[in-house]
């Protein structure tokens, strides 16, 4: 099983809509999370990360983390055309000394015009 | 901002054959790594770097080797390819906590 899972696989909303993705650890000394984005044919580009409990919100992204049920989620309001992309919760425990980032394998956003 | 170049972008090697996948960084990182990336596994770590002279086997190290000669550069190498290597490659340097930056990744195809 994946220690890091996503949901949905794929998501389509209309532009302007709200997007919400999902994301549930299955390991609970995971401490730092991330959302990276793909656009087609580029590499991930990190998008926001989150640490503590709670919303972060940049613009029109907004990130929750709640430790207690390992759940983190991105909500991207107002969706455009543009946030067509593949994004990915990534999660990492830097206190095993292991300076890896587990990804999870992504959700596939469509937002139709 | 910090830039992660990959070459080739695209490459086609045959069964057997030996291919090398090389990475560049100008941000001074002491970490890099290697993913593959195919769809519905999302991206898996093949091995990863703290420094020049160090190589770490990551989540799916069998079949690949590394190579950190320099803070700059980070080698991929398959001595024997084969078709299950098929796949993305993308290069990262950074850390875990920060941030990693990504290569724009190179297209391998083994026949």
């Amino acid at each position: 099983q994946q220690k890091v899972q996503q949901s949905p696989e794929s998501l389509s909303v209309p532009e302007g809509g709200m997007a919400s993705l999902n994301c549930t650890s299955s390991d609970r000394n995971f401490q730092y999370f991330w959302w990276y984005r793909q656009h087609s044919g580029e590499g991930p580009k990190a998008l926001m990360s989150i640490f503590s409990d709670g919303d972060k919100k940049e613009g029109r992204f907004t990130a929750h983390l709640n430790k207690a049920s390992l759940h983190v989620s991105l909500h991207i309001r107002d969706s455009q055309p543009s946030d067509s992309a593949l994004y990915f919760c990534a999660a990492s425990e830097p206190s095993s000394g292991s300076w890896q980032l587990i990804f999870g394998s992504g959700t596939q956003l469509t937002v139709m015009p | 901002e910090a830039a992660v170049t990959q070459s080739p972008r695209n490459k086609v090697a045959v069964t057997g054959g030996k291919v090398t996948l090389s990475c560049n960084q100008t941000n001074n990182h002491n970490n890099m790594y290697w993913y593959r990336q195919d769809t519905g596994h999302g991206l898996r770590l093949i091995h990863y770097s703290y420094g020049a002279g160090s190589t770490e086997k990551g989540d799916i190290p069998d079949g690949y080797k590394a190579s950190r000669p320099s803070q700059e550069n980070f080698s991929l190498i398959l001595e024997l390819a084969t078709p299950s290597q098929t796949s993305v490659y993308f290069c990262a340097s950074g850390d875990p906590v920060y941030e990693q930056y990504f290569g724009p990744g190179t297209r391998l195809t083994v026949l």
